[in-house]
């Protein structure tokens, strides 16, 4: 069983900057969870992908987009970096779905830390 | 909206036991589960409370009221590995959307 994997590792951007960050799926999983994490804070949910189709955003502005891909693999796309953008992002996977087939527990990814000058 | 409240910090000896508490508030609440995370990694999954009551996991166990809308984990007989930031988070659907609590970093001493 593969676990979820996240590219890069880290980054440094300036201000203004776009960047697309990347995540990989457990096997099996059909669920994305985008979080941001902000040095000493707790993760912060930005958005959830199920089979390709958004399913739930938390609040953060139109410049966090987002895709997922047939294989379930998923991007984060962030336009016009500010400064407080730096942080680590994590992904998430899971089971999604109704009834019995849900998982309640989400698998994390090492994140990706970037860095905003 | 969504607000969670456990403690920022707790330190504690080798075998002592640990309790961070969780109090929350939320429209709309499915579950409350647990995270660690070490510094420089990922969260991974502690525990689950879909009902009131108890979870035993090992050394580790978690609790649920619904009624205070609180819920609490128990780190037993603490190792050095156990220091670590600890999360509460609550879901609003099954396996979803989960809100973070700021964190409770545990550091165990010798």
């Amino acid at each position: 069983e593969t676990g979820v994997t996240q590219s890069p590792t880290h980054l440094i951007k300036t201000r203004g900057q776009q960047v697309t960050l990347r995540c990989s799926s457990q096997s099996g999983h059909n669920t994305v969870s985008w979080y941001q994490q902000a040095l000493g804070q707790g993760p912060q949910f930005i958005f959830q992908y199920y089979r390709e189709e958004e399913n739930g955003r938390g609040n953060f502005p139109p410049r966090f987009s987002g895709l997922q891909f047939p294989n379930y693999s998923s991007e984060l796309n962030v336009n016009a970096l500010e400064l407080d953008d730096s942080a680590l992002y994590l992904c998430a996977s899971s089971l999604g779905g109704t009834g019995g087939g849900s998982q309640v527990t989400q698998y994390f990814g090492p994140g990706t830390r970037l860095l905003v000058l | 909206g969504q607000s969670l409240e456990q403690p920022s910090e707790v330190t504690a000896v080798e075998g002592a036991i640990v309790q961070i508490n969780c109090t929350y508030q939320t429209s709309g609440f499915y579950g409350l589960s647990w995270y660690q995370q070490h510094d420089g990694g990922a969260p991974t999954f502690l525990s689950y409370n879909g009902l009131d009551g108890l979870e035993e996991t090992g050394r580790f166990s978690s609790f649920l009221s619904r009624s205070d809308s609180y819920g609490y984990l128990l780190l037993q007989e603490l190792q050095m590995k156990d220091s670590a930031s600890y999360f509460c988070a609550v879901s609003r659907a099954a396996g979803n959307k989960l809100t973070f609590g700021g964190g409770t970093r545990v550091l165990v001493k010798p």
